[in-house]
């Protein structure tokens, strides 16, 4: 079993739906990352959480670390949202990140 | 993603060759990473390097070495390049609970 585990591996959504992606872990963390990577592109860092919820623009994340698990929530969704959002968390002992497989988010038009 | 700097963007190797990925970040950080990713797989963690001068194993360093020689610049070279070794690359540097990824390098190897 990963330590990291993201759900679903695949979203297709509608412009303008909510949407919420899910990540659980199974280790000591001291952070979780939420990061966005685009078709050929690069990654980019959305979110770094160690408690409660982050926002910016439509971005929601909230973590709970109780139960080792952190939801990345998109409001009115739009195309330009598409891309593979992935789960990261740093391990409470080190530097080292684990990732999770990734979510494929496609918002259709 | 400023910062960190990571060459060549696209590569393609025969079976045998070596090559060196370079990457390099100006954010005066520690703590710099290498990691593969594959279809659907999460990325790997190749080597990282927690200082300057200091590097070590991660997940799947088989068919790779690193090289740290100052606390900019972090290399990953493939020596005999395999097949298996094809793959997305990516380099990050971290700092206390920021992280910063390079572009990627996309790595096929013939």
């Amino acid at each position: 079993k990963n330590e990291v585990e993201q759900s679903p591996q695949n979203l297709t959504a509608q412009e303008g739906e909510f949407i919420t992606i899910n990540c659980s872990y199974s280790v000591g963390i001291s952070a979780l990352h939420w990061l966005q990577q685009h078709p050929g592109g690069g990654i980019v860092s959305l979110f770094m959480l160690s408690s409660g919820k982050k926002k910016h623009g439509r971005l929601i994340a909230t973590i709970n670390i109780q139960e080792k698990h952190s939801s990345l929530h998109i409001t009115a969704s739009h195309p330009r949202d598409s891309a593979v959002y992935i789960c990261a968390v740093r391990r409470a002992s080190g530097s080292r990140l684990t990732f999770g497989e990734g979510t494929q988010l496609t918002v259709n038009p | 993603n400023a910062g960190v700097t990571q060459t060549p963007k696209f590569q393609v190797l025969k079976t045998g060759q070596s090559m060196t990925l370079q990457c390099a970040q100006d954010m005066n950080h520690n703590s710099m990473y290498w990691y593969r990713q594959d279809p659907g797989m999460g990325l790997r963690l190749i080597y990282y390097s927690a200082s300057e001068g200091t590097t070590d194993k991660g997940e799947v360093p088989n068919g790779y070495n690193v090289s740290r020689l100052n606390k900019r610049e972090f290399s990953l070279r493939l020596e005999s390049a395999a097949p298996s070794q094809t793959s997305v690359y990516f380099c990050a540097s971290v700092f206390n609970t920021e992280a910063f990824f390079g572009q990627g390098t996309r790595l096929t190897v013939v």
